[in-house]
Parts: structure tokens; sequence; C-alpha cells
């Protein structure tokens, strides 16, 4: 199985505090990327897709170097509402179809 | 937006005795129905990718006589777990995709599995 490294956490931040997760994937032949969020005993939620081009909404910023097969999440000014466990996803191909392959994940908690 | 209705969310059950998983696609065509597992502080692991009216692929590793999937209909996927173990208990998951959707993927809430 192709895998999907992230960075094992967890990060304690304080509000309003910059924090950046990285992630890495093996398999050269993957072609899309996302971040998921995951609060705690619940199903996984789509945060964004991931572009070479990088992609920004509000605070996240993700961006994707496939040279380096490199996936990094900037959240700026965290609030108290982020602290979740996030999710790096690649898509694998498989003999079914593409499906989603996840990363162990980072946890993040946010204090006031 | 695309919804998948997953069910129960929560059982208990005995050693020995099969418990089924229900997922539902409800507002659109399921073509690829996936099922993940989740241990305590652990990834989500595929165990099977499931088209409509097919057979299930399953994942290295994942006894397909032990968990049965079917995906008889475009909204419609169970996951059974027969003669369950212990170590059987997790968090199940489905994931669903909508075919006319690029990456739609969309996951059920998600089923707590405890057997005693």
């Amino acid at each position: 199985r192709k895998e999907v490294e992230q960075d094992p956490g967890p990060f304690n931040v304080p509000e309003g505090a910059t924090v950046a997760f990285n992630c890495t994937y093996s398999n050269s032949a993957s072609q899309s990327f996302f971040w998921y969020r995951q609060d705690c005993r619940k199903e996984p939620k789509l945060l964004m897709s991931v572009y070479s081009s990088g992609n920004e909404d509000g605070r996240f910023t993700a961006q994707l170097n496939r040279a380096s097969q490199y996936i990094s999440l900037l959240i700026r000014d965290s609030k108290l509402s982020d602290s979740a466990t996030y999710l790096c996803v690649v898509t694998e191909l498989n003999q079914a179809g593409t499906a989603l392959i996840f990363g162990k994940g980072t946890t993040l908690s946010v204090s006031s | 937006g695309a919804v998948v209705s997953q069910h129960p969310s929560r059982v208990i059950c005995k050693s020995g005795t099969s418990v089924k998983i229900e997922c539902r696609s409800l507002d659109f065509q399921a073509t690829t129905m996936f099922w993940y597992r989740q241990f305590p502080k652990q990834s989500l692991m595929l165990m099977a990718t499931s088209n409509e009216g097919s057979k299930a692929t399953y994942e290295q590793g994942v006894e397909k006589d032990k968990f049965l999937i079917n995906h008889a209909s475009l909204t419609l996927s169970t996951l059974t777990v027969t003669s369950a173990h212990p170590e059987d208990s997790s968090f199940y998951i489905c994931s669903a995709r909508d075919g006319d959707r690029d990456y739609g993927y969309t996951f059920g809430s998600g089923t707590r599995l405890t057997v005693v």
C-alpha cells in the first residue's frame, strides 16, 4: 500500500496563532489531493482540495508540490473551533475505481 | 449537497453474532461505495471498494468472507460483519461517490461497533 505521511502532532497553539501542517505521499500516480477535517468520533469532512497552483479559502491555504510529493496546509488566526484532526488525503486508482487514501492525521488543539 | 445516511450509528453485539451496517445515498446515485475502518488514534483504512451490481474489491488483509459487502442498487450498500469478535470493534464508515460530480466523495456518519 502506498503511504500518506503526516506530521505526528499534536499541535497545541493559542488563539490567533498561525500553524502549518505537512504531508508527503509516496504514490507518484496520485491525481487528486485533499485536506479533510475530522472531529472526535465523527466522520471526516472535506476542508479543501489542493492544487499545484495553491488554494486559499479564508484563513486556510493549501499547497501542492508534485515534484516533491508534498502537501501543506496553513491555518492563520487560529480559532478555538479549529481544534480537530486534520487528514491529508490522496486518491489512488485500484481495481474497482478511484479511492481516497488517508494519512493518520494531525491533531490541532487551539486554546484561549 | 449529496447526503449519505448510515445506520446504525452505534451497535453492541455478542461475540459470534453478525452485524449489518447500511449506507444509503439519499439524493444521488452512488456508482461506487467505499468502506473504511478506523481504530482509535489511527487513520481511516480502506477495506473495500464496490461498484453497483458487481463484487466488491477488497484491500489486502481484509477477509472477504468475514466482511460481506453488497451493493445491489445505486442507493444502497451494506457491510455485514460475520461472526464478530472483540477485535472487530471499530468505527466503520462508508463513502459514496456521486458519479456525476468530480471527486464527489460523501461520507456516512459512521457506525461504532463494540463486540463483547
